[in-house]
């Protein structure tokens, strides 16, 4: 069981350029979850998906962040138009089944860097 | 809203000695309780989790930790600390039941042990 899989590591982008972040869940897991880390408001829920369907998007800034899963097997997070305040680590995690009260299993995370 | 605080940004101990880190949660209805670990550069690592039953719950590499409902708190403990427990610790809570399992974590404790 390799754990949850996030691609790249590190990215960075200039401002204003797209970015595309990926995430492998591990398998079996019916839930994916997206967060954002960052020095100044820690931890911050940002959308999540059960089997594929996404249900709670109530963290995704409104304007140029975007969440996909069109397979069981990875998610992404896609931000348009990237500004310096979206410079954080973004963490995926998965979890066996929510409805039994499985912890989430967090992937390496993510450095998005907007210069 | 739940809300989660960890009143000590920073906590340093001398190794060998003993360790509480402190949370405390605001919610409503049951909550179910987790302290994570965050080692430089990597994703959190689940410590331990509180869902049901006694109280105490003991986790990972010696980390127990206890609910106290009348307190709202879930405080973390470790009878003697190593150098490897150096680390950002994060405790978390979720919705018991329903439909939403996002996690509303604290800003975290950075915990230092000294030689």
């Amino acid at each position: 069981n390799a754990g949850v899989i996030q691609t790249p590591r590190h990215k960075v982008t200039g401002k204003g350029q797209e970015a595309t972040l990926w995430c492998e869940p591990i398998s079996g897991h019916s839930a994916v979850f997206w967060y954002r880390q960052t020095i100044v408001q820690g931890l911050e829920f940002l959308t999540y998906f059960r089997n594929q369907a996404p249900i709670d998007d109530s963290g995704m800034p409104k304007e140029r962040f975007s969440a996909q899963m069109p397979n069981q097997s990875h998610s992404t997070l896609k931000i348009q138009s990237t500004q310096p305040q979206d410079s954080a680590v973004y963490l995926c995690a998965s979890s066996l089944d929510e409805l039994g009260g499985h912890e989430q299993y967090f992937g390496p995370g993510t450095r998005l860097t907007v210069l | 809203a739940q809300s989660v605080t960890q009143p000590d940004a920073r906590v340093t101990v001398s190794e060998g000695a003993s360790l509480q880190l402190r949370c405390k949660y605001s919610y409503s209805g049951t909550p179910y309780l987790f302290w994570y670990v965050q080692y430089p550069r990597q994703g959190l690592q689940l410590l331990l989790k509180y869902y049901s039953g006694d109280p105490v719950v003991q986790g990972v590499n010696g980390f127990e930790a206890e609910f106290i409902k009348s307190n709202s708190s879930f405080h973390l403990r470790k009878a003697s600390v190593h150098w490897s427990d150096s680390a950002v610790y994060f405790c978390a809570v979720r919705l018991w039941g329903g439909s939403n399992y996002k996690l509303t974590f604290g800003k975290g404790t950075l915990l230092t042990v000294t030689p």
